[in-house]
């Protein structure tokens, strides 16, 4: 069963750098036809993409964020990251992993995990 | 970007009745080479992660009901639920993955009349 655990701070300051960590169980991030996202979503808002990270390490971002965002893969611990720089409220969201299969949707959810931006 | 509208915006439906919601794309996410729409639908419960109900417009996941069904193609798309049960209240999402920078729609919160 794949399984996958999102890990990080739950506070960050305004203009310093997210980092979050997503920990993959029960699948090697680093073989088969597959992605890896991540997806935020503010409270009581709607789902936005970030970005994913292929096996191959070719990324692609949403171009909203893509001066500020980067995924990489951490094939020795079985992890994919997430790092945003200058941070602001409206950075505040539920951020999740997740495995994409296929061509583009997404089966594998980690349960998400709160980060506020605030001083 | 390619934009995902859904309508409405939320919705009410007795038990046992049908539940329709609509997603539009500003365009067209139907490959031609290979004639497949390139949308999924999610649900999602409070407190829970997005679960993927369905792929390629109209393909159902393992193990998700039958009275959930995709139809449509090119930029006019349909979640219908046929018979709406209890477990079924929750918000409703539609995503493209036709292009590198996929996004999804802005949800569709299903309840109970």
């Amino acid at each position: 069963q794949v399984q996958l655990q999102e890990s990080g701070p739950g506070l960050v300051k305004p203009s310093q750098t997210l980092s979050l960590t997503c920990t993959v169980t029960g699948d090697s991030i680093s073989s088969g036809n597959y992605f890896w996202s991540w997806i935020r979503q503010p409270a009581g808002k709607g789902l936005e993409w970030i970005g994913r990270i292929y096996t191959s390490g070719t990324t692609s971002y949403t171009p909203s964020l893509t001066s500020r965002v980067t995924i990489s893969l951490d094939t020795s611990k079985n992890q994919f990251s997430l790092t945003l720089r200058s941070v602001t409220a409206a950075d505040t969201a539920v951020y999740y992993c997740a495995r994409g299969d296929g061509n583009g949707w997404f089966f594998y959810w980690g349960q998400g995990t709160l980060v506020t931006v605030s001083s | 970007d390619i934009v995902m509208t859904q309508s409405p915006d939320s919705l009410a439906v007795s038990l046992g009745e049908r539940a329709t919601i609509t997603c539009k794309s500003s365009q067209s996410i139907l490959y031609s080479s290979n004639n497949k729409n390139y949308l999924a639908w999610y649900q999602q419960k409070p407190g829970q992660p997005p679960k993927l109900l369905i792929y390629w417009a109209s393909t159902r996941e393992s193990g998700v009901p039958d009275r959930f069904s995709g139809s449509g193609s090119g930029t006019d798309f349909t979640l219908t639920i046929s018979s709406l049960q209890a477990e079924d209240v929750a918000v409703y999402y539609c995503q493209q993955y036709y292009i590198p920078t996929w996004t999804f729609g802005q949800g569709t919160k299903v309840a109970v009349k």
